[in-house]
């Protein structure tokens, strides 16, 4: 079946402009998470998503950035105001749970890379 | 609270040397926990997993056992190839407010040299 898409693959902008990346996940997959890797770098948690639950934003950076979901579809991180440092690859993956206490291994998307110029 | 340490890298090994990736864990409760690759220009994809105490997770000849008396999940293969070139993630996932969250642990190179 179709694993996690996320768009687009590749953005460059300008500092200080908006962007938006969207992430499709697995279809029916509850929980939802948002990753940043800067070159070389491990996985940096930024937001996480379960189900009709409150978010847990508790890795966003700074309050330019921002994350939206739609009951358990479609995802979008919003940066505000690019700055270079935000340059990176973004990673979003779903899971879904197994049961009251287990949840499934992540499933990746393939990164959207974005580099502000 | 959670979280998850491995060893630094860049490992450099010669083919067909034994490796070893160390990896322990802070959590409460029972976690299961998790080794992620990511190949070169790649995404990251699951390698092999371990849900309770003495499971051992397998995969491609990588193996790890989940040792709750350690704290640890190490990762083995006890002969690598070129091709097992990689950034590899340990990682476990616990119960936090109820929700299960993921923690990864910075992620180790590894080169493997013909």
């Amino acid at each position: 079946g179709a694993g996690v898409s996320q768009s687009p693959s590749n953005k460059v902008t300008e500092k200080g402009k908006d962007v938006e990346l969207r992430c499709d996940p697995i279809s029916g997959h509850t929980a939802l998470y948002w990753y940043r890797q800067r070159l070389g770098q491990g996985l940096e948690f930024l937001i996480y998503f379960q189900g009709n639950s409150a978010p847990d934003k508790s890795g966003l950076p700074s309050d330019r950035f921002s994350a939206e979901r739609t009951g358990e579809s479609v995802s979008t991180l919003t940066i505000q105001r690019t700055q270079q440092e935000d340059s990176a690859v973004y990673l979003c993956a779903s899971s879904f749970r197994l049961d009251r206490t287990e949840e499934s291994e992540q499933y990746f998307g393939p990164g959207t890379r974005l580099t502000v110029t | 609270g959670n979280s998850v340490t491995q060893m630094e890298g860049p490992v450099t090994l010669s083919e067909e040397a034994f490796l070893t990736i160390n990896c322990t864990y802070t959590a409460t409760g029972y976690p299961s926990l998790f080794w992620y690759v990511q190949y070169p220009g790649e995404g990251l994809q699951l390698l092999l997993k371990a849900t309770k105490a003495d499971d051992k997770g397998s995969n491609k000849g990588f193996e790890a056992t989940y040792r709750k008396e350690t704290t640890s999940f190490h990762l083995e293969k006890g002969s690598v190839q070129v091709s097992d070139s990689a950034v590899y993630f340990c990682a476990l996932s616990g119960v936090v407010y109820n929700f299960n969250k993921f923690y990864f642990g910075s992620g180790t190179k590894l080169n493997v040299k013909p």
